[in-house]
């Protein structure tokens, strides 16, 4: 079963339109964390934040801002005023404490956003 | 901050060549690395755990023989795609967990830029 599910394949937002990619996570363990990565054309990953399963707590950096809700395990990420260089795939993960050697990443949203 | 370095980052080579992967952690000591796989257009699969001083771990399907894991340091994983084929063209990205801080899901994971190969 597929423990991180981001259902939104592709998204294209004018630029300046705010954003919210949306990820879904399934996991038994109380003990957990939650990341978001960002993944331009070149290739690499960005960390953009890692979220325990204890804190709740919504955070907000710059246009970005996460809204972890453990009531529907989902921790969707908006951006605001979107900007083209937002334009990237972005990945939700899962790390537990019971697999805590491995990530389990989502399949990704690919973002584009236009001028 | 912690830096991965992972080296080449692209690759281009005939089918049935064997090509080695390097991971190195720069500023820190990793006795856990990871190797994950994506296909274009898709999400990054965990193909191994590499444990420093040990055999790899393997994921089900990935062939141990196919891929081979050395991680004879705290700081330097390989993976060596032996005689490949143009199926085995993907983006391999490695990741290494700092001993030193954090326990279990704790501990951050650095990602490597990824090598981007090309079997021909």
């Amino acid at each position: 079963a597929q423990k991180v599910t981001q259902a939104q394949t592709e998204i294209s937002v004018v630029e300046k339109e705010d954003v919210t990619l949306d990820c879904v996570y399934e996991t038994r363990d109380t003990t957990y964390y939650l990341f978001w990565y960002k993944q331009p054309p070149s290739g690499e990953l960005v960390f953009l934040i890692r979220r325990n399963s204890f804190d709740e707590q919504n955070e907000i950096s710059g246009r970005y801002s996460w809204n972890f809700q453990k009531s529907t395990s989902s921790f969707n990420f908006t951006i605001t005023a979107s900007q083209v260089v937002d334009s990237a795939v972005y990945f939700c993960a899962l790390s537990e404490a019971s697999t805590g050697n491995q990530f389990y990443f989502g399949t990704g949203t690919s973002l584009t956003v236009i001028p | 901050g912690a830096v991965v370095s992972q080296h080449p980052s692209r690759v281009i080579c005939k089918s049935g060549t064997s090509v080695k992967i390097e991971c190195r952690s720069l500023d820190f000591q990793a006795t856990t690395m990871f190797w994950y796989r994506q296909f274009p257009k898709q999400s990054l699969m965990l193909m191994a755990t590499s444990n420093e001083g040990s055999k790899a771990t393997y994921e089900q399907g990935v062939e141990k023989d196919k891929f081979l894991i050395n991680h004879a340091s705290l700081t330097l994983s390989t993976l060596t795609v032996t005689s490949a084929h143009p199926e085995d063209s993907s983006f391999y990205i490695c990741s290494a967990r700092d001993r030193f801080t954090g326990t279990g899901s704790n501990q951050p994971q650095h990602f490597g830029d990824g090598t981007r190969l090309s079997i021909l």
